[in-house]
């Protein structure tokens, strides 16, 4: 079974621009959320979607959207890019809510110019 | 909300030898579930470990067991004979019962295996 699939895995952008994300579920897997990884603020939670609607949101701005699709793959967006935003975006999918085991994705790096 | 905290943010240990992370956690859910994951050079999260809180039984997997110390809010992970592949970032994170603020972690421990 193929894993958590993140596109592109690196990425370099400058102040302004905005980015789109892309995550790809382990088969079967309904519930995708994301997580910033950055050495400073170490993971934190962004969101996570299940059946295409959005479950719940961490603490960032409203620049940080996402989506999830019917085939349960996801994308996240982050618009007008600061330089504070260069950071491993994760994805993780998950089969059951709530208990059910993170299943990451490899990441993709964004670097912000 | 909960947090998490790791207090060593690296640690070395012998091959063979065992070694234990530290881990203390804050939540105020009386349900919730605690997890060690692990992230190799590669970068790809995976789970250790997961204890559910209100099993009194440490959990274990192979050569990976915790120390759940529920009033003491502590959530050690222990790694016996230590092998080279374990070399990795070691995250202790917190999950209330219903999900809904996603997995709070802790800032990680550099594991370093001395062969």
């Amino acid at each position: 079974k193929a894993g958590v699939t993140q596109t592109p895995r690196y990425l370099i952008k400058t102040r302004g621009q905005q980015v789109t994300l892309s995550c790809s579920p382990i088969s079967g897997h309904r519930s995708v959320s994301w997580y910033q990884q950055t050495p400073g603020q170490g993971l934190q939670f962004l969101f996570e979607y299940f059946s295409e609607t959005q479950r719940n949101k961490g603490n960032f701005p409203g620049r940080f959207s996402g989506r999830q699709f019917s085939n349960s793959r996801s994308e996240m967006n982050v618009s007008t890019l600061e330089l504070g935003d260069s950071a491993l975006y994760l994805c993780a999918s998950r089969l059951r809510l709530n208990t059910g085991e993170l299943f990451f994705g490899e990441g993709s790096r964004l670097t912000v110019l | 909300a909960q947090t998490v905290t790791q207090s060593q943010p690296e640690m070395s240990v012998q091959e063979a030898e065992t070694v234990t992370l530290s881990c203390t956690y804050d939540t105020s859910e009386s349900d919730y579930y605690l997890f060690w994951y692990k992230q190799p050079p590669s970068r790809q999260m995976i789970l250790v470990i997961r204890q559910e809180a209100y099993k009194q039984q440490n959990a274990t997997e192979n050569r990976f067991s915790v120390n759940f110390q529920k009033a003491a809010k502590s959530f050690s992970l222990k790694i016996s004979d230590s092998q080279l592949g374990d070399a990795a970032m070691y995250f202790c994170a917190c999950q209330s019962g219903g999900g809904a603020d996603g997995l709070t972690f802790g800032k990680g421990t550099h594991l370093i295996i001395q062969p």
